[in-house]
């Protein structure tokens, strides 16, 4: 079973508010992603990490979304202003290899944006 | 631009029953398949992945993939409730730095007791 920790469970912000969440990757994981699942199960690659470097990004997160993942702290992701069309489910995944192409998911953060 | 297609959007099945689920994608470099299974509400989690063209199968699940083909699918041999959820697969382009999973929409399998 995984365990990759992701807080809060649901998060509830009004449009133009900050909405952050939180992802503790599997111990020893060197990769982390972030992926965003919308309402019609579509997953959007937003960010990845390698420890803390930032390995690859779309451009929607160059704008209102921030990331980080420092060491011995939990990885975070922020929406600097919520939008209605950022309501989702959030998903964290750890890889063990540096490659990241076998991942394993936290139980996601579902954002809703009133 | 990888584009990974899953067929069908939903199914439904009698317990018991072979279920096939089917994925395409556009690029023939890619070089890792795999297959997650998504509970609802709950995370995704692989189920079986395969490198190289040809067949794996573990318990009750098989892994079929065709590169000439840009297809590869996943077959589940005698169907159960609870295999009901979300199945996506995803590509990978390399296995290697700097590789990024690309995901289908998901078929949606429901098996009826």
């Amino acid at each position: 079973n995984s365990k990759v920790i992701q807080t809060p469970r649901y998060l509830v912000k009004g449009q133009g508010q900050k909405a952050k969440m939180r992802c503790i990757p599997e111990k020893g994981h060197p990769v982390v992603f972030w992926y965003q699942q919308n309402k019609n199960n579509e997953f959007k690659f937003l960010i990845n990490f390698q420890n803390q470097e930032v390995l690859q990004q779309i451009d929607m997160t160059e704008k209102r979304f921030s990331a980080e993942c420092p060491s011995n702290s939990p990885c975070s992701l922020e929406i600097q202003s919520s939008e209605a069309g950022d309501s989702a489910l959030y998903l964290c995944a750890s890889s063990p290899q540096t490659g990241g192409y076998e991942q394993y998911f936290g139980p996601g953060t579902r954002l809703t944006v009133l | 631009q990888q584009k990974v297609q899953q067929s069908p959007e939903s199914l439904i099945v009698p317990e018991g029953a072979m279920t096939s689920l089917n994925c395409t994608f556009s690029d023939s470099a890619s070089q890792y398949f795999a297959w997650y299974r998504q509970h609802s509400g709950k995370a995704p989690k692989a189920l079986m992945s395969i490198f190289s063209n040809g067949e794996k199968e573990e318990g009750r699940f098989t892994i079929h993939l065709n590169k000439a083909s840009l297809h590869f699918s996943l077959h589940i041999r005698d169907s159960q409730p609870s295999d009901s959820a979300l199945y996506l697969c995803a590509v990978s382009m390399f296995v290697g730095d700097n590789s990024k999973l690309i995901w289908g929409l998901g078929t949606s399998l429901v098996v009826n007791p």
